[in-house]
């Protein structure tokens, strides 16, 4: 099973806070993903990563930021929050040298800005 | 730029059905198509298709992909109550942003 972990899983936050989405995996993967999905909608790239100290933005332009400075960890951040911000958030992570182009998924924060 | 179309995009089938889900593509440099299933969170993998005409299988769960028509289908034979879920499909390209490009999901309802 994939060891990919999100937190928080759940965060309710007002207008105009600074907001850190976590995301981490064991797998020793190069390539992160962060995606925005709003219910009953598709999801979006926003953010990718081919490893340490490369971060690009996505197919959706988003207001978020990304960083990498260690393999493991991915983490989103949210300098100003709006409620435009309230979505479900999903860091995914691939391993490029194997011929599969799965990505792993994590559980998800669903953020909800007030 | 890159689409991923599902069809339908909500179903209500008995269980014991046999459903069928469609997915067309369009996308530049096209590498391969993935099926997930997302139940109530993240999304989890089911099949990855790169050549044409090659059904991929899993119990109860199959999977074509037709190269020249752009299309898919995901089939699910003898349905049971678990396998409501919204099933997404994506499609990976050679360019651009290295993400995929997912569809709007199809909602599968499996009734008792």
């Amino acid at each position: 099973e994939a060891d990919i972990y999100q937190t928080p899983r759940y965060l309710v936050i007002g207008t105009g806070k600074k907001i850190t989405l976590e995301c981490s995996q064991t797998m020793g993967h190069d390539k992160m993903y962060w995606y925005q999905q709003d219910p009953g909608m598709e999801l979006h790239l926003i953010h990718y990563s081919y490893g340490v100290n490369s971060t690009e933005k996505g197919d959706l332009s988003s207001e978020s930021t990304v960083s990498r400075i260690r393999t493991e960890h991915f983490p989103l951040t949210l300098e100003s929050a709006r409620p435009s911000h309230t979505s479900q958030y999903l860091c995914a992570s691939s391993d490029p040298t194997g011929i599969s182009y799965e990505q792993y998924f994590g559980p998800g924060t669903r953020l909800t800005v007030t | 730029e890159d689409k991923v179309v599902q069809s339908p995009l909500s179903l209500v089938v008995h269980e014991g059905d046999t459903v069928t889900l469609n997915c067309s593509y369009e996308v530049t440099n096209f590498r391969s198509l993935l099926w997930y299933k997302q139940e109530k969170k993240a999304p989890t993998f089911l099949f990855m298709l790169t050549s044409s005409g090659i059904e991929k299988k899993s119990g109860r769960l199959s999977s074509i992909l037709d190269k020249k028509e752009l299309f898919s289908i995901l089939n699910i034979t003898a349905t049971q109550t678990g396998d409501s879920a919204v099933y997404l499909c994506a499609a990976k390209s050679g360019g651009g942003a290295d993400g995929l490009t997912f569809g709007k999901g199809t909602h599968l309802i499996i009734q008792p």
